[in-house]
């Protein structure tokens, strides 16, 4: 059982807005600014997406977007496009020993 | 941007030691501020962080394998390497190098363990 809890899946049409949930606690998500969000297409290497709950390293496109409220984090794609069909997971720095803890991983489909 | 890569063998003995070296380019390893992880993912699971060196030879392990992991630097080669012993079946994962601490970015590509007699 993962310690961040993320919806299995997620779906949208192109065009539309959809948002992923992140939920731990104020040991990790509430706690710390540093949630990250990683995009994982098929047999690929996680690509980092969104860091620090907000920002976007250099590349990613602004149709991607972090936020936090509470013990929750999100992630919300906008204009959604096929390309955007992947598993995506958050993480979040914690104080648990384990130091970084990961969601579940959540599957976006488009429809 | 540094790129990093994995290798090792695919196939690891029950009980044995699984060693994996990630070899670092475009950048030194030994480069002021950098953390070096290791990271796995089960089959069709998520994702779980192993632990990180840091530049100056600094680690933190995760609690959940840290009586049985050892990640050491070579600034010679400009890798770093991930040892965990005694291995089970619980173990196989595809197992990725990473550069950071709280976020990674970027990523090696993977390199699929599987701990099988």
């Amino acid at each position: 059982q993962s310690a961040l809890t993320q919806p299995a899946s997620v779906s949208g049409s192109p065009g539309q807005s959809i948002t992923i949930s992140c939920t731990g606690t104020s040991s990790d998500v509430g706690g710390f600014n540093y949630v990250s969000w990683y995009q994982q297409h098929p047999g690929k290497a996680p690509k980092l997406m969104i860091f620090e709950v907000t920002d976007r390293p250099s590349g990613v496109s602004n149709r991607f977007s972090g936020s936090k409220s509470g013990n929750t984090a999100s992630l919300t794609i906008s204009g959604l496009q096929a390309e955007d069909e992947a598993d995506y997971y958050c993480s979040s720095y914690t104080t648990d020993s384990a130091l970084v803890v990961f969601g579940g991983g959540t599957k976006l489909t488009v429809l | 941007q540094v790129q990093l890569q994995e290798s090792g063998p695919g196939l690891v003995k029950p009980s044995q030691t699984l060693s994996l070296t990630c070899t670092v380019s475009r950048g030194s390893i030994n480069s002021g501020g950098y953390y070096w992880s290791w990271i796995r993912q089960h089959p069709e699971k998520g994702l779980e962080w192993i632990g990180y060196i840091y530049y100056n030879g600094d680690t933190y392990y995760n609690p959940s394998v840290r009586s049985r992991v050892t990640i050491s630097l070579d600034t010679s080669k400009n890798q770093f390497s991930l040892k965990l012993n005694s291995v089970t079946a619980a173990d196989t994962a595809v197992y990725y190098c990473a550069t950071g601490r709280e976020s990674f970015d970027p990523w090696g590509q993977g390199t699929l363990v599987t701990v099988s007699s």
